[in-house]
């Protein structure tokens, strides 16, 4: 079946740090790729995605590439802020039978400290 | 424009009683999904539907779950006799065509309480 994994978290970073939040996913076709993010008190909200291999989706200064050989969509910044604080999930929809479904990693909360 | 929204933002509510949840999509989005997000389960789809199809129930836990979308926009999910198991935050998303590109737009969400 499609899954999807993250690394564990809690992340803690200063600010300014490199981020980098680890996703793998498997599923039988050539899935979608999607970052979401859950900020303090908000609803989830798409942060970039990915719709083919060797495709980059980036926001925000975030960034995030599919790489259909290693099967990863690894979500990074390179000077992360306070307001970055936030839960970040990844995601795919892989289509097919599956078409509206969308599977989540398990989040990463982030928190940034000034 | 406006976003998805939900209603109520909280409900609490007996073992045993029955809860509708309500979801109003984004105007000319013809999908529709709900998810279930709880600590022990993460995020958890429950059904999709699109457009005038049979919807895709495949993720509803067990029969005391359903769902309704009337006349293609509002949707309505329904937990009969609820369990403490029950208790999490529902989402509902919707996006324009139901394609596996397509962006999924959440709302706020419904946190149920079963007590």
């Amino acid at each position: 079946g499609n899954s999807v994994t993250q690394m564990e978290g809690p992340v803690t970073l200063s600010e300014e740090a490199f981020l980098t939040i680890n996703c793998t996913y498997t599923a039988t076709g050539y899935p979608s790729l999607f970052w979401y993010v859950q900020y303090p008190g908000e609803g989830l909200q798409l942060l970039l995605k990915a719709t083919k291999a060797d495709d980059k989706g980036s926001n925000k200064g975030f960034e995030a590439t599919y790489r259909k050989e290693t099967t990863s969509f690894h979500l990074e910044k390179g000077s992360v802020q306070v307001s970055d604080s936030a839960v970040y999930f990844c995601s795919s929809n892989a289509g097919g039978t599956s078409y509206g479904k969308l599977t989540f990693g398990q989040g990463t909360i982030l928190t940034v400290h000034p | 424009g406006a976003g998805v929204s939900q209603s109520p933002s909280n409900k609490v509510t007996e073992k045993g009683k029955d809860v509708e949840l309500r979801c109003d999509p984004i105007s000319g989005h013809t999908a529709l999904y709900w998810y279930r997000q709880s600590l022990g389960q993460g995020l958890e789809f429950l059904i999709y539907f699109q457009g005038n199809s049979a919807p895709d129930k495949s993720g509803l836990p067990s029969d005391r779950f359903s769902a309704e979308r009337t006349g293609g926009s509002v949707s309505t999910l329904t937990i009969q006799r609820t369990q403490q198991e029950d208790s999490a935050v529902y989402l509902c998303a919707s996006s324009l065509e139901g394609t596996s590109t397509d962006t999924q737009y959440f709302g706020p969400g419904t946190r149920l309480t079963v007590l």
